[in-house]
């Protein structure tokens, strides 16, 4: 199994433009989810998914849309790029059903530098 | 949720064993412990979780004190390869429930 894995790896935008962060699981996970992380600074949940056509937002949503239209994939976009949204990016998925404990698959993460 | 509170950084010797602390003394009742670690610039990685009875599986043993107000990670012979941050969260164990991360305790395993 490849698990978690998100694309691209690195990506440099300018100001305004647009772009998908995308990520796949293939371990039949309900639940999917991203998180951006800071220098110094902890993971910081941006929006989830528990299932197929179910999306919400997390802690950091603005400047961000996702969609879940199948179980394996979960995009992120980016509907136009500030320099405030240079991070990492990681997407982590789970079993929810059977209801089971909060392990957390995450993926290899992508760099997003915004100039 | 319950807050946890964690030492910013620990050093630990190669080949002894590393006791990270964690306290929560708001936990509740359903409250589970986990732990997870990031090894630098990789995705965050599960390693151990517990109620209220110590757990221990191939990568380290999670000791909680019997009033859940803390709990401490223990990896029993520290290897260079352990240099992470560990973080430590508290959360009710309904699968739907997202984890929140903090700044978690930078683990530097030196030679």
């Amino acid at each position: 199994n490849a698990g978690v894995t998100q694309t691209p790896k690195f990506q440099v935008l300018k100001t305004g433009q647009s772009m998908t962060l995308q990520c796949a699981q293939d371990m039949n996970h309900e639940y999917m989810s991203w998180y951006r992380q800071d220098p110094g600074m902890g993971l910081r949940l941006i929006h989830y998914s528990v299932g197929a056509g179910i999306t919400d937002q997390g802690e950091v949503p603005n400047g961000y849309n996702v969609s879940r239209s199948t179980t394996e994939d979960f995009p992120l976009r980016l509907l136009s790029a500030a320099p405030s949204q240079t991070s990492v990016y990681f997407c982590a998925s789970k079993r929810t059903n059977p209801p089971g404990a909060n392990v957390l698959t995450f993926g290899a993460g992508s760099r997003l530098t915004v100039l | 949720d319950a807050k946890t509170t964690q030492p910013t950084s620990m050093d630990c010797a190669e080949g002894r064993a590393a006791n990270l602390p964690c306290n929560h003394s708001t936990i509740s009742g359903n409250e589970y412990v986990y732990w997870y670690r990031q090894i630098h610039s990789q995705g965050p990685q599960y390693i151990i979780h517990g109620l209220k009875n110590n757990e221990t599986n191939e990568m380290a043993s999670l000791i909680i004190t019997e009033d859940r107000k803390s709990s401490t990670l223990i990896l029993p012979h520290a290897t260079l390869r352990d240099t992470a941050v560990y973080y430590c969260i508290v959360r009710v164990d309904d699968g739907a429930n997202n984890l929140f991360f903090g700044t978690g305790t930078r683990l530097t395993v030196i030679p």
